[in-house]
């Protein structure tokens, strides 16, 4: 129930191309997915989220994409660049009440954009 | 803004010694903390949750006396690993929020503990 599950573990995607990294979760009561980036050595830093009101969200070359029926939610990374080569986490969280928000991670996902 | 500080960024310490970590909310004030830790190549595993004043709540299969979490200010959140073992290296990264239901958490850039 608290699992979030995802998909690829590793990518490999050429410059300008698309990435796109998947998560699939259970418990309904998830209401906040964000996903993170996190280069090697630092702590992750927040990209983009989405909360399931609506089915897609889109900052820059980033987009979610959101399936509240299939309980699944995509990143897609536009005109991948060498410089987002890094590990994708997608997360999620119930409300704050009674469960204080914490963050369940996905596996990661490591994306490597070649030149 | 909304900068979490974490210090130190790395230690090196004996087996049997402890080591404190500070997580600190630089320009908001963080109602609640989260600690978590990864191993190299794995995901982020939430150890526990801490809410300023009161006790931290730990996941299952966390010692809390092995590893103590003071929340004892609005901007300061601190791990302890007592007694730590060669077991316990590894990357601890904190996080933090506002008090703002909607608010997201922002992570430090977490600290290396290599027990030797």
């Amino acid at each position: 129930q608290q699992q979030v599950k995802q998909s690829p573990q590793s990518l490999i995607v050429q410059k300008g191309g698309i990435s796109i990294i998947n998560c699939a979760y259970e418990n309904t009561a998830f209401d906040y997915f964000p996903w993170y980036q996190q280069f090697p050595g630092k702590g992750p830093a927040l990209l983009i989220a989405i909360r399931p009101d609506v089915s897609e969200k889109k900052e820059g070359r980033f987009t979610i994409s959101f399936n509240k029926s299939a309980k699944q939610f995509s990143l897609h990374i536009m005109d991948s660049q060498p410089g987002d080569s890094a590990t994708y986490f997608c997360a999620a969280s119930q409300p704050r009440a009674g469960n204080t928000g914490k963050l369940i991670f996905g596996q990661g996902t490591t994306l490597q954009v070649k030149p | 803004g909304a900068v979490v500080s974490q210090h130190p960024s790395w230690v090196i310490c004996k087996s049997g010694t402890s080591v404190k970590i500070e997580c600190r909310s630089l320009d908001f004030q963080a109602t609640t903390m989260f600690w978590y830790r990864q191993f190299p190549k794995q995901s982020l595993m939430l150890m526990a949750t801490s809410n300023e004043g009161s006790k931290a709540t730990y996941e299952q299969g966390v010692e809390k006396d092995k590893f103590l979490i003071n929340h004892a200010s609005l901007t300061l959140s601190t791990l302890t690993v007592t007694s730590a073992h060669p077991e316990d290296s590894s990357f601890y990264i904190c996080s933090a929020r506002t008090v703002s239901y909607n608010s997201p958490l922002h992570f430090g850039n977490g600290t290396r503990l290599t027990v030797t």
